[in-house]
């Protein structure tokens, strides 16, 4: 089974400029999520969706936002982008059996200039 | 509020040394569940074990195993024979969610982890 995929690997912006992250789960899995990790903050959650619906929302400003398909992959968009935005994006999927974990993919590197 | 904290930043040992990686938590929750994560240089996180609050077995899978102690809040991880390719940032999480789709990791900062061959 293939794991989580994200595009793309890695993104040069400068700021001011917006972007859009994808994330393909794990084939059958219906719950993305997406981290933000940073040298300087660690690994933070952004938000959750499952079923095409937001289900919870970290502590980032208005500026991060995401969606979730039918399909359920799932993009993030960060518009204006900052130099505090540079991070590594990591996306992850759950199955529907509550016991397994979560499977993260490796991540979209951006560096924001 | 959660909070996860992993006290030891950097660890190195000889490869085929024995090593364990600490890690405490808080919560007022009384179910939630308490994960492991390995970060290789590739960057992606890569899941070890998820364990529920109402579970206190230790686990072992080959030569990792996990001691949860409710009482003492901690959740720490030992390698057994340790080897080169363990090298790696090693993550503990806690989730206080139960509901299916609705599930926030707190991390702790991370342990970097060095074996020397």
């Amino acid at each position: 089974k293939a794991g989580v995929t994200q595009t793309p690997r890695y993104l040069i912006k400068t700021r001011g400029q917006q972007v859009t992250l994808s994330c393909s789960p794990i084939s059958g899995h219906r719950s993305v999520s997406w981290y933000q990790q940073t040298p300087g903050q660690g690994l933070q959650f952004l938000f959750e969706y499952f079923s095409e619906t937001q289900r919870n929302k970290g502590n980032f400003p208005g500026r991060f936002s995401g969606r979730q398909f039918s399909n359920s992959r799932s993009e993030m968009n960060v518009s204006t982008l900052e130099l505090g935005d540079s991070a590594l994006y990591l996306c992850a999927s759950s199955p529907i059996i509550a016991e397994a974990g979560k499977f993260f993919g490796p991540g979209t590197r951006l560096t924001v200039l | 509020a959660q909070k996860v904290t992993q006290a030891q930043t950097e660890i190195s040992v000889v490869e085929k040394e024995d090593v364990t990686l600490d890690c405490v938590y808080e919560t007022r929750d009384t179910t939630y569940y308490l994960f492991w994560y390995k970060q290789p240089p590739s960057g992606e996180l890569v899941f070890l074990i998820r364990r529920n609050s109402f579970d206190e077995q230790n686990e072992i899978s080959g030569r990792y195993s996990w001691n949860f102690q409710k009482s003492t809040s901690s959740f720490n991880f030992t390698i057994t024979a340790s080897q080169v390719v363990d090298s790696a940032v090693y993550f503990c999480a806690l989730s206080e969610s139960t509901n299916f789709g609705n599930e926030k990791l707190t991390f702790g900062t991370g342990t970097r982890l060095t074996i020397i061959p």
